[in-house]
């Protein structure tokens, strides 16, 4: 069955600390993987993406995530959180075949503590 | 360039009552997509339409759950004689003209619509 997996429902961090959210999926064939954010009261954006190339990917606010193909893993990492970063993160996946039908994970809210 | 617009953002309805949620999509987007978040769960697909069409429905549940886009107007999402079960959050998405969600093309959500049935 296809699914996403967010491990930490709730992460509490203090500013400066490093950020690791864990992410693994189950799909069959080749995917294309996301990260979103939610950030209190607004929309839910993208953060970062993965179709093909480097599996290291770089996002919007100091995030990137990397694409480990054997562990089935797109974990989203950002070394020094802010206050600001306080939101809820959803990770995502879809088949090759660029379906709108994506599978999101349960999410992950983090706080940040100034 | 105004995102994607979703209202009521909160709505609370008693059991038996209906429930519309609308959707407007980005400007230049002709696509939507609604997905449902319900508690301690991830967003789940629900349909896909386009101007006048239903595209894929395969998400949404059998009885109570419609959805329209009109040629004029937003797309609304309906739930008749809502139950408990159906509290979550409506989320609607948008995408330009393709249906294709590629590396040029992923879709853009709005902030959501949080439905609470007492």
């Amino acid at each position: 069955a296809q699914s996403v997996s967010q491990h930490n429902h709730h992460v509490i961090l203090s500013e400066a600390a490093s950020l690791e959210l864990g992410c693994n999926y189950s799909y069959g064939g080749t995917v294309n993987l996301f990260w979103y954010v939610q950030y209190p009261g607004q929309h839910l954006q993208l953060l970062l993406k993965y179709f093909s190339g480097d599996p290291l990917v770089k996002g919007i606010k100091g995030f990137e995530a990397e694409f480990i193909k054997s562990k089935f893993s797109f974990n989203l990492r950002k070394p020094s959180v802010q206050w600001s970063d306080t939101a809820e993160y959803f990770c995502a996946v879809n088949g090759r075949d660029s379906s709108y039908k994506l599978i999101f994970g349960s999410g992950t809210r983090l706080l940040v503590r100034p | 360039n105004a995102g994607v617009m979703q209202n009521p953002r909160h709505l609370v309805r008693r059991r038996g009552q209906e429930a519309r949620l609308r959707c407007s999509p980005m400007k230049g987007h002709s696509h939507v997509y609604w997905y449902r978040q319900l508690p301690e769960e991830g967003l789940k697909f629900m349909v896909y339409l386009q101007k006048e069409n239903i595209i894929d429905e395969s998400g949404m549940p059998k009885e109570r759950f419609s959805a329209e886009f009109p040629k004029e107007g937003p797309s609304i999402l309906r739930i008749q004689q809502v139950v408990r079960g159906d509290s979550a959050a409506y989320f609607c998405a948008s995408s330009p003209p393709s249906g294709r969600v590629s590396g040029a093309n992923v879709l853009t959500f709005g902030a959501g619509s949080r439905l609470t049935v007492l």
